[in-house]
This record gives C-alpha cells, structure tokens and sequence, in this order.
C-alpha cells in the first residue's frame, strides 16, 4: 500500500512553454501532498505543501505564479511549471500523507524536466 | 528553523556494516526518518523512529537516536552492492503544522564487492 505516482517521468519542452506535472496517491487518501525540487547531487528541496480543497503555501522564494499547484482531489496534485525557462531544469518530486500531523510522506518516483 | 546535516560520502566492502550519520538542529522534532534514492529515482521510505525511542531495528537495519546530542545514525548489517544509493536522513520542522520535512544533504554509500 501507500503507493505514490508522477506523470509524465520524463518532459522536455521549449523555453516558454507551460508543463503539467501530475501527482496521485494510487491506494491511498492523500489530505497533504507536498512538492519538492531537486538538483544534481542535491537534497530535496520544499516547494509547497498542498492541502485538498484550498491554497497550497509555498516556502520563501518560492514563485506561486510560476509554479501553480492545484490539488483538486484526494488523490490529485497537479504542479504546472509556467512559462518555462531552462533554469527550472530540475527533478520534481511529489510526496502525499494521509495526514497533516505526524503521518509519513509517501514519495513519487519523480519528474525530470528539461527546458531547451 | 530546523537543520539537517550529513555526511556526504561512505564507501565499504560488501559484508560489512555501514554507519550513516546525522545531525539535526530542532529538539521539537517527534519523528524522524531514513529515506533511500536510487540513481533516477524518487525516494523510498527505509525507516522512521519516534522521538522518545532511542533504537529501532527492523531487519538489516537500525536506527539509534541521541535526542541530547540530537544524533541520528543508520546502520546496514551486512552490506550488499544492492544497498549503493543516497541516503536521505530527514527530521519533521518542530515549527511547521503541515508534516513538513527538512532533508539532509544525502550521504552517496558506494559497496565496493
């Protein structure tokens, strides 16, 4: 159980266009899913936490404009990268918890995407 | 806030036993976990210990916890070339009321057979 999925696995794109990445708890009610980043031989880094059904908070320095984080469903986080350009080049990993409190974040297997 | 910090690198022979360190900063902390990532991939839970534990061991693997030194440590029993991977030590932020995580910066264990 507990399992955790991302699509696509891999996306490249042209400078300027927008990415949809998908996030979805297979087995599981996901109340928070969090979105991380990570560079080449880098630790994750917290993007934004969302919650079904309201705003998802970002971390400081975090653009929300940027990166739109829909969570429309208990199963379903959406990250779109608008408007990209090649420095958003990175990993994208998604995570999901039953709950907010004291409850494992279950990872996805993640996103690489190249901006050209 | 909270720190998290690791060391980066660890090599050892297959057999022998592998000792990943790490540190954290944030006594509020109550869990804290271990997380594996393969080359190209997400990350896989390995284990977590609760806060007023001071070991846990689940097969190949234990956890010691020094909530006084604040001192995480994984040890992998007879090490296998299976087990090369980054090793993600990463502690609950004591002032976040979202589950957030802060990560370390992963230790790379290389099994030379």
């Amino acid at each position: 159980g507990a399992v955790v999925s991302q699509h696509p696995s891999w996306v490249i794109c042209k400078s300027g266009t927008s990415v949809k990445i998908e996030c979805r708890s297979l087995d599981f009610q996901a109340t928070t899913m969090f979105w991380y980043r990570q560079f080449p031989k880098q630790s994750l880094m917290l993007m934004a936490t969302s919650n079904e059904g309201s705003k998802a908070t970002y971390e400081q320095g975090v653009e929300k404009d940027k990166f739109l984080i829909n969570h429309a469903s208990l199963t379903l986080s959406t990250l779109t990268v608008t408007s990209a350009h090649p420095e958003d080049s990175s990993f994208y990993i998604c995570s999901a918890s039953r709950t907010a409190l004291q409850e494992t974040q279950y990872f996805g297997p993640g996103t690489r995407l190249l901006v050209l | 806030g909270e720190d998290v910090e690791q060391s980066l690198f660890l090599s050892v022979r297959e057999g022998d036993s592998s000792v990943i360190n790490c540190t954290y900063t944030d006594s509020s902390s109550t869990y804290l976990y271990w997380y594996k990532q393969e080359p190209g991939a997400g990350l896989q839970l390995l284990t977590y210990i609760f806060s007023n534990m001071d070991m846990k061991q689940d097969q190949r693997l234990t956890v010691l916890l020094n909530k006084k030194d604040k001192h995480l440590s994984l040890r992998i029993a007879d090490t296998q070339t299976g087990d090369s991977a980054i090793y993600f030590c990463a502690a609950e932020d004591g002032s976040s009321n979202t589950g957030k995580l802060i990560f370390g910066q992963g230790t790379t264990l290389q099994v030379k057979p």
